[in-house]
């Protein structure tokens, strides 16, 4: 059974970057026809679209966040990275890592979440 | 970008009531339309894809429907366990955009 689990720090200073990692298991990151995504949740609030990259490393992003998204795979780890600069509190959310279907994208399954604080 | 909305923000039902929530596309989306299901501190889970198309897994109870910009998710008889925050999802463009979020509550 695939399971994702997202890590990283929990706390972030304003102007610093958020670094997190999706560890993948019960699957291997290089199976065809799957995309690895990330996604954002601010607390009490709704779901947003981070980006996503295929084990080749053709990446999407959204475009409101472009150009301050990386993210990036490690298929010798089986896993992938976000990497979100110049935070501010704005960023603060619930970060999840969730497998896309390459033809109907949708997600599934997801990672627990890890929630990302924004805060000197 | 498509913007997605739902209709209603949400909804108070009560257990065997049949709920029906409304999402709209600002633009044609054929029928790249996911739905989730999310309850507090939890992932959302997969429960429809393409619009239409049951998640293994997922009770039957649960049904989509629309293609182009109106789609419908119907829960036919509401458990106890449903009480929950539904999104829609669109992937018709590379942005993928969600719905705000219908709560559904007692």
């Amino acid at each position: 059974q695939l399971q994702l689990q997202e890590s990283g720090p929990g706390l972030v200073k304003p102007s610093e970057t958020l670094s997190l990692t999706c560890t993948v298991s019960g699957g291997s990151i290089t199976n065809r026809g799957y995309y690895w995504g990330w996604i954002r949740q601010p607390p009490g609030k709704g779901l947003e679209w981070i980006g996503n990259i295929y084990y080749s490393g053709s990446t999407s992003y959204n475009p409101s966040l472009k150009s301050r998204v990386t993210i990036s795979v490690d298929t010798s780890k089986n896993q992938f990275s976000l990497k979100l600069s110049s935070v501010t509190a704005a960023d603060t959310a619930v970060y999840y890592c969730a497998r896309q279907g390459d033809y109907w994208k949708s997600s599934d399954p997801w990672g627990q979440g890890t929630l990302v604080t924004v805060s000197s | 970008d498509i913007q997605m909305t739902q209709s209603p923000s949400s909804l108070s039902a009560s257990v065997g009531d049949r709920v029906t929530i409304t999402c709209r596309a600002s633009q044609t989306i054929k029928s790249y339309l996911t739905w989730y299901q999310q309850k507090p501190g939890k992932a959302p889970k997969l429960l429809i894809y393409a619009a239409s198309s049951l998640q293994s897994g997922v009770p039957s109870r649960f049904s989509g429907s629309g293609s182009g910009t109106d789609f419908t998710l119907t829960i036919s008889s509401l458990q106890p366990e449903d009480f929950a925050t539904y999104y829609c999802q669109q992937s018709y463009s590379t942005l993928f955009t969600f719905g705000p979020g219908t709560k559904v509550d007692i």
